[in-house]
């Protein structure tokens, strides 16, 4: 079955803890992207990466770091979590770029406490 | 920057109900437009979407029409059902300055039988 596959799913840890979440597809998608959802501003982009070792900033990339070391996963790296990264967070991916359809993981639900 | 701004939440309407949730957005250029679809607790949907200005997208009953003349992308259709409550949100990728793609806050719609 396609899919992204997010992992952990929900996570609950403390300030200055390093984390990384986990991105996977198995589609041999080369675009891949990370968003942060929060409750009245929709999605903003963290992260993309066009291809293997090409990684672009979003809108909100203060605070995360990406790798993108083989086309299959793009992990998500906050490296000194603080709490106004209490979020949800979806990756996503396409075929070639983000003009065809973006196929989004089930989410992965952070609370920085 | 780019911007997307789409019109405040619930939408609440009766089945068979027209519906319509506007969208205007702010891009140098010619940018392309997506409505992507959020069902509850799963990950976004790509719905729709038009990549020059008088295109028209369509997809499930659902259309909008890219109007570069009012920097606009509204989301109609004639007959809703109660399987379309859901939240949508209008997103735009520029045509200049990279790939980033921006959404707006979204709009929760909910169909009573």
């Amino acid at each position: 079955e396609a899919q992204v596959t997010q992992n952990p799913r929900y996570l609950i840890t403390v300030t200055g803890k390093k984390l990384t979440v986990t991105c996977s597809q198995n589609m041999n998608h080369e675009y891949m992207s990370w968003y942060r959802q929060d409750p009245g501003l929709g999605l903003r982009q963290i992260y993309y990466s066009m291809n293997v070792e090409v990684t672009d900033k979003g809108d909100v990339p203060e605070g995360y770091k990406v790798s993108r070391k083989e086309k299959r996963n793009f992990p998500l790296i906050l490296e000194s979590p603080s709490p106004n990264q209490t979020s949800l967070y979806f990756c996503a991916s396409s075929p070639d770029s983000p003009y065809q359809p973006q196929h989004f993981g089930d989410g992965t639900r952070l609370s920085i406490l | 920057g780019n911007s997307v701004t789409q019109m405040e939440g619930p939408v609440t309407l009766s089945e068979e109900a027209f519906l319509t949730i506007n969208c205007t957005y702010t891009a140098t250029g010619y940018p392309s437009l997506f409505w992507y679809v959020q069902y509850p607790g799963e990950g976004l949907q790509l719905l729709l979407k038009a990549t020059k200005a008088d295109d028209k997208g369509s997809n499930k009953g659902f259309e909008a029409t890219y109007r570069k003349e009012t920097t606009s992308f509204h989301l109609e259709k004639g007959s809703v059902q109660v399987s379309d409550s859901a939240v949508y949100f209008c997103a735009l990728i520029g045509s200049t300055g990279g790939f980033k793609t921006i959404f707006g806050a979204g709009t929760r719609l909910f169909v009573k039988a």
